[in-house]
């Protein structure tokens, strides 16, 4: 089944200490998009890849970056997390970058002590 | 500065209730509005509206788009406790980004 996959699920770090998130799709989407959402929150977009190029947003800290070696995988760096980048991490992609329907990942719960 | 409110927040129901969950927006350019549904884990898609006044539906589960009074509603018909979850409402731009509205948490009781 063509899907989204995001390792690990669960993720723990320390204050400070860098952390890298996978995701990798198998239904050959042009698009990649980072995801943050915190308890009770709605998602809220970090940046996106369309091919190679990275969008991101304009209110996502330097402290995330991503990349995207090729169409099936994008990674979320965080270079030095902090105790507010607790959350879960969601990665989605799109056929493009049109109004069709982004399909999630399982995500990645960062707990950081 | 655009948004997607909904509404109730939060609803408890019995099962076999219908329920009815409210989404409005305001956002420039307007492409699609999104329908997922959350557990506990990453949204699921449900449903993608483009044109007012077209029911989706599969299943228990419809929804409708009014463009021109910037809403849209997601109807469960006789629900069941494994319609409890959070119920998210998205609003697409022309470059694809999602805006989120807060969620509506369901909770269907047996």
């Amino acid at each position: 089944d063509a899907m989204v996959i995001q390792n690990p699920r669960y993720q723990v770090t320390q204050f400070g200490k860098p952390v890298t998130l996978s995701c990798s799709q198998t239904l050959n989407h042009n698009v990649m998009y980072w995801y943050q959402q915190k308890s009770s929150q709605a998602p809220k977009l970090l940046f996106h890849y369309y091919d190679k190029d990275f969008n991101n947003e304009a209110d996502t800290p330097d402290n995330f970056q991503s990349r995207r070696p090729n169409t099936s995988f994008c990674f979320l760096d965080i270079r030095s997390p902090g105790l507010g980048d607790a959350a879960m991490y969601l990665c989605a992609t799109s056929r493009n970058t049109g109004p069709g329907p982004q399909y999630f990942g399982p995500g990645t719960r960062l707990l950081v002590l | 500065e655009d948004k997607v409110v909904q509404s109730p927040l939060s609803l408890v129901v019995h099962e076999g209730d219908t329920v009815t969950l409210n989404c409005s927006y305001e956002v420039t350019n307007f492409r699609s509005l999104l329908w997922y549904k959350q557990e506990k884990k990453a949204p699921t898609f449900l449903f993608m509206l483009t044109s007012s006044g077209i029911e989706k539906k599969s299943g228990r589960l419809s929804s409708i788009l009014d463009k021109k009074e910037l809403f849209s509603i997601l109807n469960i018909t006789a629900t069941q406790t494994g319609d409890s979850a959070i119920y998210l409402c998205a609003v697409a731009g022309p470059t694809g980004k999602l805006i989120f509205g807060q969620g509506t948490t369901l909770q269907v009781k047996p």
